[in-house]
């Protein structure tokens, strides 16, 4: 069974950057598609993009593409998102979330890292 | 954009069936998957690729898909299924994932 454990909650000023992590435990990162999603309180669920780290594939999604990165380190079975010029309305959960390969469903979820951007 | 539309509340009595939706046109050629969340936490997988269940998830939860609507159902409602759910598809078009606008499920 799949573990993912994210970094802790973070505080940014707008214009900022912030990285989250997820390590993954009980198996590698290479058998699966790694999804990060986003929450704004009170909301739904966005999907900001993937990383497929067997292929070395990034998809993002439209509405973050020009701001965020994700990426995989498999020596340390570790998948990240970094998001850049931070404001407000990236105030949110955001969650790291796993993928067999043979499904477009989203296995495994990460416990959620909270975000705040506040001048 | 690609929409997934699902009402925003469905209120149960305890021990009846609750039926979720998701529409969107011809949503029936995608595989549709379900996550349960309840506050604080994040999502479960409830059923995945139409109508499969995680083998940890009660047999209360089924799925079905055909022409322009996807149904989550759950049986014999409990008092613990009281959740937001949400919809998701594979958008093979665009290469992205896609979620539902979510419902509210309260056990009466």
């Amino acid at each position: 069974q799949v573990q993912l454990v994210q970094s802790g909650a973070e505080v940014r000023k707008p214009g900022s950057s912030v990285k989250v992590s997820c390590k993954a435990s009980g198996g590698t990162i290479t058998s699966y598609t790694i999804s990060w999603l986003r929450q704004a309180p009170g909301q739904g669920l966005e999907w900001m993009g993937r990383v497929i780290p067997i292929f070395g594939i990034v998809d993002y999604a439209q509405n973050f593409q020009d701001r965020v990165t994700i990426g995989a380190d498999k020596s340390t079975n570790t998948a990240y998102v970094e998001l850049s010029s931070l404001r407000s309305e990236d105030t949110g959960i955001y969650y790291c979330a796993f993928s067999r390969q043979s499904s477009s469903s989203l296995s495994y979820w990460g416990q959620g890292t909270l975000v705040t951007v506040s001048s | 954009s690609y929409v997934l539309t699902q009402p925003p509340s469905v209120s149960v009595a305890p021990e009846k069936t609750a039926r979720i939706t998701c529409e969107r046109n011809n949503i029936g050629s995608k595989s549709v998957h379900w996550y349960q969340q309840k506050p604080g936490q994040a999502p479960v997988l409830v059923v995945s690729d139409n109508s499969d269940r995680p083998s940890q998830i009660p047999e209360r939860f089924s799925g079905s898909n055909s022409g322009n609507t996807a149904t989550l159902t759950i049986s014999r409602v409990e008092a613990g299924d009281e959740a937001d759910y949400f919809c998701q598809v594979w958008d093979s078009d665009t290469d992205h994932y896609v979620f539902g606008t979510g419902t509210k499920v309260t056990v009466l």
